[in-house]
């Protein structure tokens, strides 16, 4: 069965701190990974990092890396700001068909000044 | 860019009432999905049209939903006699394969709340 876990559920840290969010993923046959941030009551929006190889892709604060050995993607955030707060949600995209896309179930995240 | 808008934002009704919803895509989006989220889950997946042809359907799509897309453009989703547990936040996402290797663009969401 296609999963993708993520971890912590949650997380609280202090503005200004880093933090690494985790990803485990069995999915095949896997095109790529995106990582999307999603306020409460609004839609998922793409943090524009996608990784399909082994890499690491970075768009300002974020830098999500990729092992496709271990199928295991973070997604690392720098200097945290409150309205970082959010959930953020490992997205694995199938290399099949439509390309139909797996979601975690998030790490919700708590910037406390 | 407008993006994708969803109507209504939140819908509150009645155990056995039909609901409808809207999905206006990004306009040049050929792609159109449809997701349902429960609290504290990922979205899952509904259905996928590829301009008006509806393409895949998950099997959580019951025969109490069904969705449409008759021009290529906007899109309905409706639910026949909810049941509570279809309480949820139905999202709503297009694509287009040019754009960003088919990256899907959000809508806000509507939230059903069947009482």
């Amino acid at each position: 069965k296609n999963q993708v876990e993520q971890s912590p559920q949650s997380l609280i840290i202090l503005e200004g701190k880093n933090c690494t969010l985790q990803c485990n993923y069995t999915v095949s046959p896997f095109s790529n990974l995106r990582w999307y941030k999603q306020d409460t009551g609004r839609g998922p929006v793409s943090l524009k990092i996608m990784t399909f190889s082994e890499n690491t892709k970075s768009n300002g604060r974020y830098t999500a890396t990729l092992d496709a050995d271990t199928k295991q993607s973070s997604l690392h955030i720098t200097a945290s700001q409150l309205s970082d707060s959010a959930s953020y949600i490992c997205v694995v995209r199938l290399n099949t068909g439509f390309q139909k896309l797996v979601f975690g179930t998030g790490t919700r995240l708590l910037v406390s000044p | 860019d407008t993006g994708v808008s969803q109507d209504p934002r939140h819908k509150i009704t009645k155990r056995g009432q039909n609901v409808t919803f809207r999905c206006d895509p990004i306009s040049e989006h050929n792609r159109l999905y449809w997701y349902r989220q429960t609290l504290g889950q990922g979205p899952e997946f509904l259905t996928y049209f590829q301009n008006e042809a509806q393409l895949e359907k998950s099997r959580l799509l019951s025969d109490r939903f069904s969705a449409e897309r008759p021009k290529g453009s906007f899109s309905t989703l409706e639910i026949q006699r909810t049941e509570q547990g279809d309480s949820a936040m139905y999202l709503c996402a297009s694509s287009s394969y040019s754009t960003d290797h088919n990256e899907q663009f959000f809508g806000p969401g509507t939230r059903l709340t069947v009482l």
